[in-house]
């Protein structure tokens, strides 16, 4: 199986900040990668497709970068409503992976 | 627009099976790779398997022996089956479309394995 190691698994941030979260495959993964937003007691949302495909409708603060192994997700400058938990996913292997998640909590 | 609405018993006794629906509406089935990936309580994602409406499924290895998902075309509908569960198995399950990433999500059905 792809390991899928996120970074860090908490940060503390204030409303317009720049935020980012890296994504370490255990090999090589292409860019097949995802980004997702989770809000407590909801489904995930695809935020961000193939490392740095912004997904229809979703707010262009978020982005994407990476190959390979290495990816950032980044979100320009943080709104309230984006303090919640966000994991990355790999679909260049089976089985597919996600991430440990990183919680962005309110500093 | 695009709907996914899991169903399914919210209690299953150890050692049983777990069987869950997922209600398909707005975009035919024959469209996307169908997903079930499930979340123990206060903990991370874990995919369960996919089908493709060509006969197309794939589990992840730690399930697969207890793991079956089907699909029913003319009913617009894919249902999971897992047998043999323990308390370890208790989680908010998910059915979910796949085109790149997970897409369409429903809203989760948590799924508890006591006696």
């Amino acid at each position: 199986d792809i390991q899928m190691t996120q970074s860090p698994t908490s940060l503390s941030a204030s409303v317009g900040d720049r935020v980012t979260i890296t994504c370490q495959a255990s090999q090589d993964i292409n860019n097949y990668l995802n980004w997702y937003q989770q809000k407590p007691g909801k489904a995930p949302k695809l935020l961000i497709y193939d490392a740095s495909n912004l997904e229809s409708g979703v707010p262009s603060r978020f982005s994407g970068s990476g190959s390979g192994t290495d990816f950032t997700f980044t979100i320009s400058s943080l709104q309230p409503e984006d303090f919640t938990t966000y994991y990355c996913q790999q679909y260049d292997s089976l089985p597919l992976t996600f991430g440990g998640g990183t919680k962005v909590e309110i500093k | 627009q695009v709907q996914l609405q899991e169903s399914g018993p919210g209690l299953v006794k150890p050692s049983e099976t777990l069987s869950l629906s997922c209600i398909v509406s707005g975009v035919s089935i024959r469209s996307y790779y169908w997903n079930w990936i499930r979340q123990p309580p206060g903990k991370g994602l874990e995919w369960i398997g996919y089908i493709y409406h060509s006969g197309t499924i794939s589990y992840n290895p730690s399930l697969k022996d207890r793991v079956t998902i089907s699909l029913d075309t003319a009913r617009n509908q894919f249902s999971l089956k897992m047998n043999s569960v323990t308390a370890a198995d208790t989680a908010v399950y998910y059915c979910a479309s796949q085109r790149e990433g997970f897409n369409y999500w429903g809203q989760g059905t948590l799924v508890t394995v006591s006696s």
